[in-house]
Protein backbone atom coordinates (compact mmCIF):
# COMPACT_ATOMS: atom_id res chain seq x y z
CA UNK A 1 0.00 0.00 0.00
CA UNK A 2 1.65 3.48 -1.23
CA UNK A 3 -0.97 5.59 0.94
CA UNK A 4 -0.68 8.63 3.56
CA UNK A 5 0.51 6.51 6.96
CA UNK A 6 -0.28 7.61 9.93
CA UNK A 7 0.68 6.21 13.26
CA UNK A 8 -0.47 5.22 16.14
CA UNK A 9 -4.10 5.29 14.72
CA UNK A 10 -5.36 5.80 18.48
CA UNK A 11 -3.70 7.14 21.30
CA UNK A 12 -5.27 8.08 25.06
CA UNK A 13 -2.92 10.12 27.53
CA UNK A 14 -3.03 11.71 30.41
CA UNK A 15 -3.07 15.47 30.95
CA UNK A 16 -0.04 17.13 31.24
CA UNK A 17 1.68 13.89 29.35
CA UNK A 18 3.78 14.01 26.17
CA UNK A 19 2.58 12.77 23.11
CA UNK A 20 3.98 12.04 19.82
CA UNK A 21 2.20 11.46 15.90
CA UNK A 22 4.53 10.21 13.13
CA UNK A 23 3.53 10.52 9.67
CA UNK A 24 4.58 8.25 6.17
CA UNK A 25 4.08 10.49 3.47
CA UNK A 26 3.47 8.94 -0.34
CA UNK A 27 7.02 8.49 -1.26
CA UNK A 28 7.18 11.14 -4.30
CA UNK A 29 5.30 13.97 -2.54
CA UNK A 30 7.46 16.48 -1.38
CA UNK A 31 4.60 18.39 0.11
CA UNK A 32 2.93 17.33 3.89
CA UNK A 33 0.58 18.64 5.90
CA UNK A 34 -1.08 18.41 9.32
CA UNK A 35 -4.31 19.45 10.45
CA UNK A 36 -6.96 18.94 12.95
CA UNK A 37 -10.43 17.90 13.11
CA UNK A 38 -12.83 17.88 15.90
CA UNK A 39 -16.44 16.35 16.79
CA UNK A 40 -18.82 17.99 13.90
CA UNK A 41 -16.29 20.03 12.48
CA UNK A 42 -14.30 20.19 9.17
CA UNK A 43 -10.08 19.56 9.45
CA UNK A 44 -8.24 22.39 10.08
CA UNK A 45 -5.58 23.84 8.68
CA UNK A 46 -2.27 23.00 11.28
CA UNK A 47 0.93 23.59 9.38
CA UNK A 48 2.37 22.14 6.01
CA UNK A 49 6.25 21.57 4.81
CA UNK A 50 7.49 21.69 1.32
CA UNK A 51 10.51 18.97 1.36
CA UNK A 52 12.11 19.47 4.95
CA UNK A 53 11.02 23.03 5.26
CA UNK A 54 7.74 24.36 7.46
CA UNK A 55 6.73 26.80 5.26
CA UNK A 56 3.40 27.81 7.19
CA UNK A 57 1.86 28.06 10.86
CA UNK A 58 -1.50 28.16 12.09
CA UNK A 59 -2.45 30.53 14.81
CA UNK A 60 -4.14 27.13 16.15
CA UNK A 61 -0.35 25.41 16.34
CA UNK A 62 0.04 27.06 19.93
CA UNK A 63 3.87 26.73 21.77
CA UNK A 64 3.38 23.35 22.81
CA UNK A 65 2.81 22.06 19.07
CA UNK A 66 5.94 21.42 16.87
CA UNK A 67 6.00 19.42 13.85
CA UNK A 68 9.52 18.65 11.96
CA UNK A 69 10.09 16.65 8.83
CA UNK A 70 13.74 15.70 8.84
CA UNK A 71 15.00 15.06 5.50
CA UNK A 72 12.01 15.91 3.68
CA UNK A 73 10.64 12.36 4.39
CA UNK A 74 8.04 11.73 7.14
CA UNK A 75 7.25 13.81 9.89
CA UNK A 76 6.45 13.63 13.72
CA UNK A 77 4.04 16.05 15.15
CA UNK A 78 4.40 16.74 19.15
CA UNK A 79 2.29 17.82 21.79
CA UNK A 80 4.02 18.75 24.85
CA UNK A 81 1.92 18.81 28.44
CA UNK A 82 -1.47 17.71 26.93
CA UNK A 83 -4.82 18.94 27.44
CA UNK A 84 -8.22 18.40 27.11
CA UNK A 85 -8.79 20.57 24.53
CA UNK A 86 -5.93 18.69 22.38
CA UNK A 87 -8.31 16.16 21.94
CA UNK A 88 -9.01 15.48 18.09
CA UNK A 89 -8.46 13.08 15.10
CA UNK A 90 -5.07 14.52 13.91
CA UNK A 91 -5.15 14.13 10.11
CA UNK A 92 -1.83 13.90 7.97
CA UNK A 93 -2.14 14.88 4.32
CA UNK A 94 0.91 14.99 1.38
CA UNK A 95 0.82 16.22 -1.97
CA UNK A 96 3.17 17.02 -4.88
CA UNK A 97 4.06 21.26 -5.10
CA UNK A 98 1.97 21.09 -8.35
CA UNK A 99 -0.83 23.72 -8.95
CA UNK A 100 -3.83 22.22 -8.57
CA UNK A 101 -3.09 19.54 -6.93
CA UNK A 102 -5.17 17.31 -4.22
CA UNK A 103 -4.31 16.39 -1.24
CA UNK A 104 -4.22 12.61 -0.40
CA UNK A 105 -5.04 12.08 3.62
CA UNK A 106 -4.00 9.20 6.04
CA UNK A 107 -6.65 7.90 7.91
CA UNK A 108 -5.53 9.96 11.05
CA UNK A 109 -4.44 9.90 14.94
CA UNK A 110 -7.25 9.76 17.57
CA UNK A 111 -5.84 11.52 20.52
CA UNK A 112 -8.20 11.19 23.52
CA UNK A 113 -6.53 13.58 26.79
CA UNK A 114 -7.91 12.06 29.91
CA UNK B 1 -15.60 32.84 11.01
CA UNK B 2 -16.85 30.30 8.88
CA UNK B 3 -15.09 31.00 5.23
CA UNK B 4 -16.61 27.92 3.61
CA UNK B 5 -20.29 26.57 5.17
CA UNK B 6 -21.81 23.52 4.33
CA UNK B 7 -25.49 24.94 6.24
CA UNK B 8 -27.59 21.59 5.84
CA UNK B 9 -25.85 18.80 8.25
CA UNK B 10 -27.09 16.03 6.20
CA UNK B 11 -29.33 14.45 3.44
CA UNK B 12 -31.40 11.61 2.72
CA UNK B 13 -31.80 10.42 -0.84
CA UNK B 14 -33.66 7.30 -2.16
CA UNK B 15 -30.67 5.35 -4.59
CA UNK B 16 -30.87 6.36 -7.98
CA UNK B 17 -32.31 9.67 -7.83
CA UNK B 18 -29.93 13.24 -8.08
CA UNK B 19 -27.75 14.09 -4.34
CA UNK B 20 -26.98 17.73 -4.62
CA UNK B 21 -25.05 19.18 -2.10
CA UNK B 22 -24.50 23.32 -1.19
CA UNK B 23 -21.56 25.20 -0.14
CA UNK B 24 -21.26 28.99 0.14
CA UNK B 25 -17.72 30.97 0.66
CA UNK B 26 -17.20 34.12 2.01
CA UNK B 27 -13.56 34.90 1.08
CA UNK B 28 -13.39 36.37 -2.28
CA UNK B 29 -9.47 34.94 -2.50
CA UNK B 30 -10.55 31.37 -2.73
CA UNK B 31 -9.89 30.35 -6.49
CA UNK B 32 -9.72 26.46 -5.85
CA UNK B 33 -12.62 24.27 -4.23
CA UNK B 34 -12.53 20.50 -3.69
CA UNK B 35 -14.97 18.07 -2.55
CA UNK B 36 -14.04 15.23 0.14
CA UNK B 37 -15.74 12.41 0.57
CA UNK B 38 -15.07 10.76 4.24
CA UNK B 39 -16.07 7.83 5.70
CA UNK B 40 -15.88 6.59 9.69
CA UNK B 41 -12.58 5.72 10.78
CA UNK B 42 -10.78 7.03 7.65
CA UNK B 43 -9.23 9.73 6.38
CA UNK B 44 -10.99 12.13 3.49
CA UNK B 45 -10.83 11.18 0.20
CA UNK B 46 -10.35 13.57 -2.72
CA UNK B 47 -13.84 13.37 -4.70
CA UNK B 48 -13.53 16.46 -7.65
CA UNK B 49 -12.06 19.91 -7.96
CA UNK B 50 -12.84 23.16 -9.73
CA UNK B 51 -10.99 25.99 -10.51
CA UNK B 52 -12.59 29.20 -10.43
CA UNK B 53 -12.08 29.96 -14.02
CA UNK B 54 -15.07 27.20 -14.47
CA UNK B 55 -18.14 27.04 -13.83
CA UNK B 56 -18.78 23.36 -14.55
CA UNK B 57 -16.73 20.13 -13.85
CA UNK B 58 -17.55 16.56 -14.24
CA UNK B 59 -16.36 13.28 -13.38
CA UNK B 60 -18.63 10.37 -13.96
CA UNK B 61 -21.64 10.25 -11.67
CA UNK B 62 -20.11 13.71 -10.11
CA UNK B 63 -20.64 17.82 -11.26
CA UNK B 64 -19.06 19.97 -9.20
CA UNK B 65 -20.97 23.64 -10.09
CA UNK B 66 -19.54 27.07 -9.18
CA UNK B 67 -21.36 30.49 -9.34
CA UNK B 68 -18.65 33.05 -8.28
CA UNK B 69 -20.73 35.51 -8.62
CA UNK B 70 -22.87 33.98 -5.51
CA UNK B 71 -19.75 32.29 -3.99
CA UNK B 72 -21.68 29.33 -4.67
CA UNK B 73 -20.66 25.77 -5.29
CA UNK B 74 -23.18 22.63 -5.45
CA UNK B 75 -21.94 18.87 -6.17
CA UNK B 76 -24.26 16.49 -8.09
CA UNK B 77 -24.27 13.28 -7.83
CA UNK B 78 -26.20 11.30 -10.27
CA UNK B 79 -27.29 8.30 -9.38
CA UNK B 80 -26.90 7.98 -6.22
CA UNK B 81 -26.13 4.91 -5.24
CA UNK B 82 -25.94 3.40 -1.22
CA UNK B 83 -21.67 3.27 -1.71
CA UNK B 84 -21.90 7.02 -1.56
CA UNK B 85 -23.08 7.34 1.95
CA UNK B 86 -20.47 9.49 3.29
CA UNK B 87 -19.89 12.61 5.06
CA UNK B 88 -18.80 15.48 2.33
CA UNK B 89 -16.19 18.30 2.76
CA UNK B 90 -16.42 21.33 0.40
CA UNK B 91 -12.75 22.66 0.93
CA UNK B 92 -11.61 25.94 -0.56
CA UNK B 93 -7.97 27.20 -1.10
CA UNK B 94 -6.53 30.87 -2.64
CA UNK B 95 -3.82 31.05 -4.57
CA UNK B 96 -4.37 28.45 -6.83
CA UNK B 97 -3.26 24.93 -5.11
CA UNK B 98 -4.02 22.68 -2.81
CA UNK B 99 -1.93 24.03 -0.20
CA UNK B 100 -4.40 25.22 3.60
CA UNK B 101 -6.99 24.01 2.95
CA UNK B 102 -10.03 25.78 4.33
CA UNK B 103 -13.15 22.72 5.16
CA UNK B 104 -16.44 23.02 6.08
CA UNK B 105 -18.12 21.63 8.74
CA UNK B 106 -19.29 18.42 6.05
CA UNK B 107 -22.53 16.83 5.43
CA UNK B 108 -23.78 13.48 6.25
CA UNK B 109 -25.18 11.99 3.03
CA UNK B 110 -27.48 8.47 3.01
CA UNK B 111 -28.88 7.52 0.17
CA UNK B 112 -31.23 4.37 0.83
CA UNK B 113 -31.79 1.27 -1.28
Amino acid sequence: DTGVSQDPRHKITKRGQNVTFRCDPISEHNRLYWYRQTLGQGPEFLTYFQNEAQLEKSRLLSDRFSAERPKGSFSTLEIQRTEQGDSAMYLCASSLAVSGEKLFFGSGTQLSVL
Amino acid sequence: DQQVKQNSPSLSVQEGRISILNCDYTNSMFDYFLWYKKYPAEGPTFLISISSIKDKNEDGRFTVFLNKSAKHLSLHIVPSQPGDSAVYFCAASAGGGSEKLVFGKGMKLTVNP
